[in-house]
This record gives C-alpha cells, structure tokens and sequence, in this order.
C-alpha cells in the first residue's frame, strides 16, 4: 500500500526567504506526482504536475523535483510572499490504477511580514 | 467552463438522517472522483468514475455511501443514517484519463450533530 508522508508538518518562515518542502513516498512504481495547495476551508488547487519519467517542473517561483528510485520529491519555493500561506499537498498516481490519488498529510506553510 | 461545481458547500445534519451531495465537472473530463478529508489530514480516496461506470470504491465507503454518475456528467454522494464520524470535508475531482487536468471543486462540508 502506498505511503506518503510530508516533512515538516508546519513551518514558518519570515518573507523573502527560499524554503523547501519535502514529500516521501514508499512505492516507486508510480505514474506521476503531484503538487497542490489548499486555503483554509477551500478547495485544493493543482500547482505543478511531475509525470514519472521527469525530473522536475518549474512553474514561476515554483520548482519540483522527482527522484523516483528514492521516493522523494521537493517542493522550492524561491522568494517567499506572505501570499503563498496555505497548506502545501503532495500526492502521487500509482502506476497499477493510473487514477486515484493518494495524499500525504501536508506542511502548513506561513510566511510573516 | 468555471471549473468543478459542488453543491452545497456546508450542511448541517442531525444523526441518523440521509444526505446527499452534488458535483460537476468539467465537461470534457471522463474521470470523476470523491475524496473525503478530515481536519489536518490531506484527502482520501473513496470512488471513482469513468465515464458513467464507477471503477473503483474504497474500503472507507460503507454500505451506507452511494455514488451515481447518470449519463456521464454530474455525480451525487449520498449517505444514509449519518453518523458523527461522517463529519468531514467531502471534494469532488475531475480529470482526463491518465489523472491529467486533475482539478478540485471547493468541498461540501458536512456536519453531523
């Protein structure tokens, strides 16, 4: 069964500052990854996607990385607003069911004045 | 397309009593999940559709959990004699095959009393 699990759990960090989120996961045979946000109360939304053969994804201040043969994958953040205060999720897609999605249990970001 | 529409967004419910809960999604997606999340802890899986057939249902999904998803399009969750452990965010997702486009509705969050 797959595991995942995001160190730390919270963090908070003063604005400017470049910080890094981490997500494990205990099978590799996995289709994809993926990074999402979610507000307080809200919905998620999807902030970048990794398909299993890549490496990582930059999106603006966003860049993840895979490295499947060790089940990790990193979330940088580079130049941190207090904007980006939000839980930060991480999920993967298994390659047997190339559906569902399961989740680790996130890292709290905020990011202060 | 506005996106993954979920309604309603918060209820209210007394135990024992059935509810039933609405999602849209994107038109051109043929997948559609139901996940349900629980306070600090990122979201599960509980069934899923392609199509109009439902594919795959969780363990978390009792005798007392239904999905329909008529004709394709938008799918109800409905639960019979609620329970307080029912308490619980309740998000809806579509996506192409392959977990593509992956997008989220806002939630429905039920609250048992």
């Amino acid at each position: 069964k797959q595991e995942v699990t995001q160190i730390p759990a919270a963090l908070s960090v003063p604005e400017g500052e470049n910080l890094v989120l981490n997500c494990s996961f205990t099978d590799s045979a996995i289709y994809n990854l993926q990074w999402f946000r979610q507000d307080p109360g809200k919905g998620l939304t999807s902030l970048l996607l990794i398909q299993s053969s890549q490496r990582e994804q930059t999106s603006g201040r966003l860049n993840a990385s895979l490295d499947k043969s060790s089940g990790r994958s990193t979330l940088y953040i580079a130049a941190s607003q207090p904007g980006d205060s939000a839980t930060y999720l991480c999920a993967v897609i298994d390659t047997g069911t190339a559906s569902k999605l399961t989740f680790g249990t996130g890292t709290r970001l905020q990011v202060t004045l | 397309d506005t996106g993954v529409s979920q309604n309603p967004r918060h209820k209210i419910t007394k135990r024992g009593q059935n509810v039933t809960f609405r999602c849209d999604p994107i038109s051109e997606h043929n997948r559609l999940y139901w996940y349900r999340q629980t306070l600090g802890q990122g979201p599960e899986f509980l069934t899923y559709f392609q199509n109009e057939a439902q594919l795959e249902k969780s363990r978390l999904l009792s005798d007392r959990f239904s999905a329909e998803r008529p004709k394709g399009s938008f799918s109800t969750l409905e639960i019979q004699r609620t329970e307080q452990g029912d308490s619980a965010m309740y998000l809806c997702a579509s996506s192409l095959t392959g977990g593509y486009g992956y997008t989220f509705g806002s939630g429905t969050r039920l609250t048992v009393v």
